[in-house]
């Protein structure tokens, strides 16, 4: 149990288009979902925060416009990183806090995305 | 954002020895979580502790929650060529937020 699941798996986008992100819980509810994103060899670095039905709470310096998430129900989140640009060329894990054990999060397998 | 001291940031082993890594903090967490990452994966939750003085094991892992709860250490008994990888350390506050390590990169000669 506690399986995270993420779509797409990689993606390599164009400067200037969007790309959305989909982490879904499989096996359990998720009032809770966090997006991360990971340079090489580096650890996990917190983007924000989302809560099912509310607004995301995004990490200091991340640009709320830029990188919209949405919560729509107790099993999916997005992200949609907008406008991208080569720099936002990276690894983003998506996880989620199970309802019953809050405690413990569960992490996707990651989508890496590539911006040309 | 804040990081815990990870120990050691990598390390070479042979197969079949023990394996020890901790995590420290300035800061008292409620729960200690044990990941490991595997590359272009995301981290698998290996262990998880709760209470103070905590041992659990799991398998040939076994982690500890320090007594302090500003620390937490993970061994790995009898590694192979699989335990290849990245293991980070989280500590969870009060406000359910995951702190993460910096990770141990751990590399096994076969």
């Amino acid at each position: 149990g506690a399986v995270v699941s993420q779509h797409p798996s990689w993606v390599i986008c164009k400067s200037g288009t969007s790309v959305k992100i989909e982490c879904r819980s499989l096996d359990f509810q998720a009032t809770t979902m966090f997006w991360y994103r990971q340079f090489p060899k580096q650890s996990l670095m917190l983007m924000a925060t989302s809560n099912e039905g509310s607004k995301a709470t995004y990490e200091q310096g991340v640009e709320k416009d830029k990188f919209l998430i949405n919560h729509a129900s107790l099993t999916l989140s997005t992200l949609t990183v907008t406008s991208a640009h080569p720099e936002d060329s990276s690894f983003y894990i998506c996880s989620a806090r199970h309802r019953g054990r809050s405690y413990e999060q569960y992490f996707g397998p990651g989508t890496r995305l590539t911006v040309t | 954002g804040q990081q815990l001291n990870q120990s050691p940031q990598s390390m070479f082993i042979q197969e079949g020895e023990d394996v020890s890594m901790n995590c420290t903090s300035s800061s008292i967490f409620n729960t200690w979580l044990w990941y490991k990452q595997d590359p272009g994966e995301g981290p698998v939750l290996l262990i998880a502790l709760y209470k103070a003085g905590e041992l659990t094991s799991n398998g040939r892992l076994t982690a500890q929650f320090g007594i302090t709860r500003k620390d937490s250490f993970l061994n790995i008994s009898a590694s192979i060529p699989s335990d290849v990888g990245i293991y980070f350390c989280a500590g969870n506050n009060a406000g359910n937020m995951l702190t993460f390590g910096g990770g141990t990169r751990l590399m096994v000669k076969p």
